[in-house]
């Protein structure tokens, strides 16, 4: 079954404590990407990658560390929660190109205190 | 730059009303055009895309139609039953650079039996 895989479903952290949410995908996709879903902002793109080792900041990806080492898999870092982190995060994948659309993970609702 | 403006929710009916929830969008070029559709505790789905102008997307009774000349991707349902409570996401991708997707705010739908 074509699937995005997050991980943790869900997740309450202290300040400071270093983290990260895995995703993997089972498509051979080659576009990937990090969003955080917050009320009344709809999704906004934290970091995205267009393939293995190459990364790019999208709109919000201050406090944000992403890697792309694998074709299937593409982490998201915390180093330093923060409370203002708290949020409900999803990872897309896609295929290149401008027409396709994405694939979306479970989503990963993460709470730092 | 690039956007998407949908309308504001909540958007309340009885069952078997007729549904729109009108989008908006700006953007450089010509983008693909999607809906989304969040059931609660779940990531986003494909619900219906377009990829130029004047096609039409439809799928579980759900039709939009790309407007380039009034930049619109307004989603439509006849009649709506109380499973299609949900939020729902309009998005545009970028077909070159980046090939970015963005998403509205989302416009949450309560149907009442």
């Amino acid at each position: 079954e074509a699937q995005v895989t997050q991980n943790p479903r869900y997740l309450i952290t202290v300040t400071g404590k270093k983290l990260t949410v895995t995703c993997s995908q089972n498509m051979n996709h080659e576009y990937m990407s990090w969003y955080r879903q917050d009320p009344g902002l709809g999704l906004r793109q934290i970091y995205y990658s267009m393939n293995v080792e190459v990364t790019d900041k999208g709109d919000v990806p201050e406090g944000y560390k992403v890697s792309r080492k694998e074709k299937r898999n593409f982490p998201l870092i915390l180093e330093s929660p923060s409370p203002n982190q708290t949020s409900l995060y999803f990872c897309a994948s896609s295929s290149q190109g401008g027409y396709t659309e994405a694939f979306f993970g479970q989503g990963t609702r993460l709470t730092v205190v | 730059g690039d956007s998407v403006t949908q309308m504001e929710g909540p958007v309340t009916l009885s069952e078997e009303a007729f549904l729109t929830i009108n989008c908006t969008y700006t953007a450089t070029g010509y983008p693909s055009l999607f809906w989304y559709v969040q059931y609660p505790g779940e990531g986003l789905q494909l619900l219906l895309k377009a990829t130029k102008a004047d096609d039409k997307g439809s799928n579980k009774g759900f039709e939009a139609t790309y407007r380039k000349e009034t930049t619109s991707f307004h989603l439509e349902k006849g009649s709506v039953q109380v499973s299609d409570s949900a939020v729902y996401f309009c998005a545009l991708r970028i077909t070159s650079g980046t090939y970015k997707y963005i998403f509205g705010t989302g416009t949450r739908l309560k149907v009442l039996a």
